[in-house]
């Protein structure tokens, strides 16, 4: 079965530009959630999506966004760049269903913002 | 609110020596927890979970890792060290969302291993 996968791999964009990054989740899952990478703030939440509502969103200003289609492929959208959002972005699925809590990851979308 | 404590931001070991990574956690409803590997310029992949029953599980690659509840520790240990274990380990919490509602993943800082050969 075909692993999480995210477009583009990398990314080049300018501050005060807008980008979208889009990510396919496992077969099967429905849920997507999003992360941002950083060295300085590690690992953090961004927001998670299934059955195309967003279910929960972590403490980021609103020009982060996102959405969930039917087919449960996941896009997220940043507006009006800033240097600090450069970042490794990274997309999660998982199968909703009891017992089962695990998320997988996609090989994520570096972003730079210059 | 939920928290990750992974103490230690960077372990050097000897290949074939005892591999032990320290995660504390901090939350207030019964968690899950979760051990991830990260290797450069790669996502995260899933080492281990835990979610009820077992407090000792085995995971990938001869990883294990036991939870105590009274110590809210979920550590990581692996007997014997190899090369290939060289990688970034992020230690991760998440509540007991009713329904399987909460995918939301509450990450430690992330310990860098370092193998010796």
């Amino acid at each position: 079965k075909a692993g999480v996968t995210q477009t583009p791999r990398y990314l080049i964009k300018t501050r005060g530009q807008q980008v979208t990054l889009s990510c396919s989740p496992i077969s099967g899952h429905r849920s997507v959630s999003w992360y941002q990478q950083t060295p300085g703030q590690g690992l953090q939440f961004l927001f998670e999506y299934f059955s195309e509502t967003q279910r929960n969103k972590g403490n980021f200003p609103g020009r982060f966004s996102g959405r969930q289609f039917s087919n449960s492929r996941s896009e997220m959208n940043v507006s009006t760049l800033e240097l600090g959002d450069s970042a490794l972005y990274l997309c999660a699925s998982s199968l909703v269903r009891l017992g089962h809590y695990e998320q997988y990851f996609g090989p994520g979308t570096r972003l730079t913002v210059t | 609110a939920q928290s990750v404590t992974q103490l230690g931001s960077h372990v050097s070991v000897s290949e074939g020596a005892l591999v032990l990574l320290r995660c504390n956690y901090s939350s207030s409803v019964p968690p899950y927890l979760f051990w991830y590997v990260q290797y450069p310029n790669q996502g995260l992949q899933l080492l281990l979970k835990y979610t009820t029953g077992a407090t000792l599980v085995k995971g990938i690659n001869g990883f294990e890792a036991e939870f105590k509840k009274s110590e809210t520790s979920f550590h990581l240990t692996k007997p014997s060290a190899h090369m290939s274990d060289a990688a970034e380990y992020f230690c991760a919490v998440s509540d007991q969302g009713s329904g399987g509602s909460n995918y939301k993943l509450t990450f430690g800082k992330g310990t860098l291993l370092t193998v010796n050969p």
